[in-house]
């Protein structure tokens, strides 16, 4: 079974600096995706950015990337330039790319809680 | 287009009673799925439906949980003789295929059992 492991229970930032947080992940399979969800005192889940395994390209999304490193399994998120509204909790999440197992399941690290200093 | 829809938001249940979680997925979308959220943990999935079918329940607790998707009408987390670790936030996330599609999320429904 595939396991994701967020190592920071908390972080903070100031305001305009950056943030790197981690994640790690396990698995045996070679086709998978991987997210970053942010969930804001709401509640509601929002995702944040997204990588597929098979891209050596790093996605990023405006203040947002990611620094993917398949063979050590890691998967961390960068946030530049952060700004208030950042301040949430982030989790990263695996979901198996393979066609016959259960490639919509995600499954979630702990969770890393951002708080951002003005 | 209005986003995944879930209800209520917050439910109080007494020990012993049951609880009825709503979700409609978003205009389009015919997969949905289920998470819950125990304090201080990540979201777990619990269970995957299309309409009128389970496809994967194997996140769901053996007893007192099940979950529908009718034909007509939203996704329905059913929970019978609530305890007080049942208390949580359960999630519900739609999307317009399996596998690769990006799920989309509701909300979530914060249950607290007395």
């Amino acid at each position: 079974a595939q396991t994701v492991t967020q190592s920071q229970p908390e972080m903070s930032v100031q305001e305009a600096e950056t943030v790197t947080l981690s994640c790690t992940y396990d698995t045996s399979e070679s086709d998978y995706y991987l997210f970053w969800y942010k969930q804001p005192p709401s509640r509601q889940m929002i995702l944040v950015i997204r990588q597929e395994a098979y891209k050596q390209q790093n996605a990023t999304e405006n203040r947002f990337s990611v620094n993917f490193q398949k063979a050590a399994k890691s998967f961390s998120l960068k946030i530049s330039d952060s700004q208030l509204g950042d301040a949430a909790m982030y989790f990263c999440a695996y979901e198996s790319g393979s066609s016959g197992g259960s490639n919509y399941k995600l499954t979630f690290g702990k969770g890393t809680l951002l708080t951002v200093n003005p | 287009n209005a986003g995944v829809m879930q209800n209520p938001r917050h439910l109080v249940r007494r020990r012993g009673q049951e609880a009825r979680l709503r979700c409609s997925p978003m205009k389009g979308h015919s997969h949905v799925y289920w998470y819950r959220q125990l304090p201080e943990e990540g979201l777990k999935f619990m269970v995957y439906l299309q309409k009128e079918n389970i496809i994967d329940e194997s996140g769901m607790p053996k007893e007192r949980f099940s979950a529908e998707f009718p034909k007509e009408g939203p996704s329905i987390l059913r929970i019978q003789q609530v305890v007080r670790g049942d208390s949580a936030a359960y999630f519900c996330a739609s999307s317009q295929g399996m596998g690769l599609s990006e799920q989309y999320f509701g909300p979530g429904t914060r249950l607290t059992v007395t």
